[in-house]
């Protein structure tokens, strides 16, 4: 299996613009998973998806992010508009037994926001 | 608030020493753990499991678990400079239906 596949892989736009993400997780995965990670705050749920369904966006920071899942293959992460706080890695993790179990990560997108 | 902690670190050990990397986590109830390796610039991979009391051994690496003080180490024998990396704890809930919580990671650098 390919894993699972983010683009892009990385981003430089300026405050104010609408930055989307992408993700493809691992055929057959049930549960998909955004995070963010900075040095300060560490590796930081956003949102997950069960069945391309949500189920908990508690972790979405404010109204500017947000998340689709259409179909089981394909995921996006938005935010409109960006702020230079904004910038981090973003990673998207995909796993098949559980939302408590192994999950695999993607390369991560790496958002700078000017 | 669950919470996972580990030390920031960097942790530094010399070539072929035994590397000791420790977490501690709130929920008392968490039946899974994990431990994930991050090189910079690269995502976190998944290099043990462990879901019982005691030691669980993968090659160099050792996961121990110890519920009742609510911590998980994992030990690295015969450390290389390649294993030089920021190693996360990941933990999930109680009831096994809530996402895992990682912890802040921990840097490891083997000096050759």
């Amino acid at each position: 299996d390919a894993g699972v596949i983010q683009s892009p892989r990385h981003e430089v736009t300026e405050m104010g613009q609408e930055v989307t993400l992408r993700c493809k997780p691992i055929s057959g995965h049930d549960y998909l998973f955004w995070y963010r990670q900075t040095m300060m705050r560490g590796l930081e749920l956003l949102i997950y998806f069960n069945n391309n369904v949500p189920i908990d966006d508690s972790g979405m920071p404010e109204d500017r992010f947000s998340a689709k899942m259409p179909n089981a293959s394909f995921s996006t992460l938005k935010i409109q508009p960006s702020e230079p706080r904004d910038s981090a890695v973003y990673f998207c993790a995909s796993n098949l037994s559980g939302v408590g179990d192994t999950q695999y990560f993607g390369p991560g997108t790496r958002l700078t926001v000017l | 608030q669950k919470e996972v902690e580990q030390n920031s670190g960097p942790l530094s050990v010399p070539e072929g020493a035994i590397a000791s990397l420790n977490c501690t986590y709130s929920d008392r109830g968490s039946q899974s753990f994990f431990w994930y390796r991050q090189y910079s610039g690269k995502s976190p991979e998944l290099i043990m499991s462990i879901y019982s009391n005691g030691d669980k051994e993968d090659g160099r690496f050792t996961a121990q678990l110890n519920n009742a003080s609510q911590y998980v180490s994992l030990l690295i024998r015969d450390s290389q400079p390649s294993d030089s990396a920021t190693y996360l704890c990941a933990v999930n809930g109680a009831s096994g239906n809530t996402p895992l919580v990682f912890g802040k990671g921990t840097r490891l650098s083997v000096i050759a």
